[in-house]
């Protein structure tokens, strides 16, 4: 079964812009989620993605957004990036199983890197 | 809220010697645990979860970790380090609507 999906892996872009990162769930897997990863701040929660629905959201300005397609394929935009926004992107993916037991199965990331 | 705290940035150890991963948690109810670990420029791995059944947890490539409620800690062992195990590693809480906590994380480094 192929894994987590993530395109770009690397991306440079300059302040101001916006950029757009795709992610491709496990087959069969209905949730999506982002996470943001800084060597200051950590792994820090962005939102989830459940059939098309924004189920869950970190503490994030609304420059982040997200949305998730039929086949729960996920994408999210980041607009205005700041210098700040330069961070690894992880998307994971899983059944989507509330309770808390739900495994989240992570992709190799989007680098992004802001100047 | 539930949180977890690795009481250790970083761990060296030789290898063939036991590696000891400290993780406490805070959690208002009975929750759901993680190990993840992560290597250089690599997403992460899930090594082992704990949902309230047994409260020894067996993991891949030998990693396992107790739940201990009294101490409110889920610590993560191996008995015997091998130099591939040297990467960074992520103990998570979940709530039950999955909105995971991570940890800091612990650099383990392996020595020959």
């Amino acid at each position: 079964k192929a894994g987590v999906t993530q395109t770009p892996r690397y991306l440079i872009k300059t302040r101001g812009q916006q950029v757009t990162l795709s992610c491709s769930p496990i087959s069969g897997h209905r949730s999506v989620s982002w996470y943001q990863q800084t060597p200051g701040q950590g792994l820090q929660f962005l939102f989830e993605y459940f059939s098309e629905t924004q189920r869950n959201k970190g503490n994030f300005p609304g420059r982040f957004s997200g949305r998730q397609f039929s086949n729960s394929r996920s994408e999210m935009n980041v607009s205005t990036l700041e210098l700040g926004d330069s961070a690894l992107y992880l998307c994971a993916s899983s059944f989507g199983h509330t309770g808390g037991s739900d495994e989240q199965y992570f992709g190799p990331g989007t680098r992004l890197t802001v100047t | 809220a539930q949180s977890v705290t690795q009481l250790d940035s970083h761990v060296s150890v030789s290898e063939g010697t036991p590696v000891l991963l400290r993780c406490n948690y805070s959690s208002s109810y009975s929750p759901s645990l993680f190990w993840y670990v992560q290597h250089p420029n690599k997403g992460l791995q899930l090594l082992l979860k704990y949902t309230s059944a047994a409260t020894l947890v067996k993991g891949i490539n030998g990693f396992e970790a107790e739940f201990k409620k009294s101490e409110t800690s889920f610590h993560l062992t191996k008995p015997s380090a091998h130099m591939s195990d040297a990467a960074e590693y992520f103990c998570v809480v979940s709530a039950r609507n999955n909105d995971m906590r991570f940890g800091a994380g612990t650099r383990l480094t392996v020595k020959p």
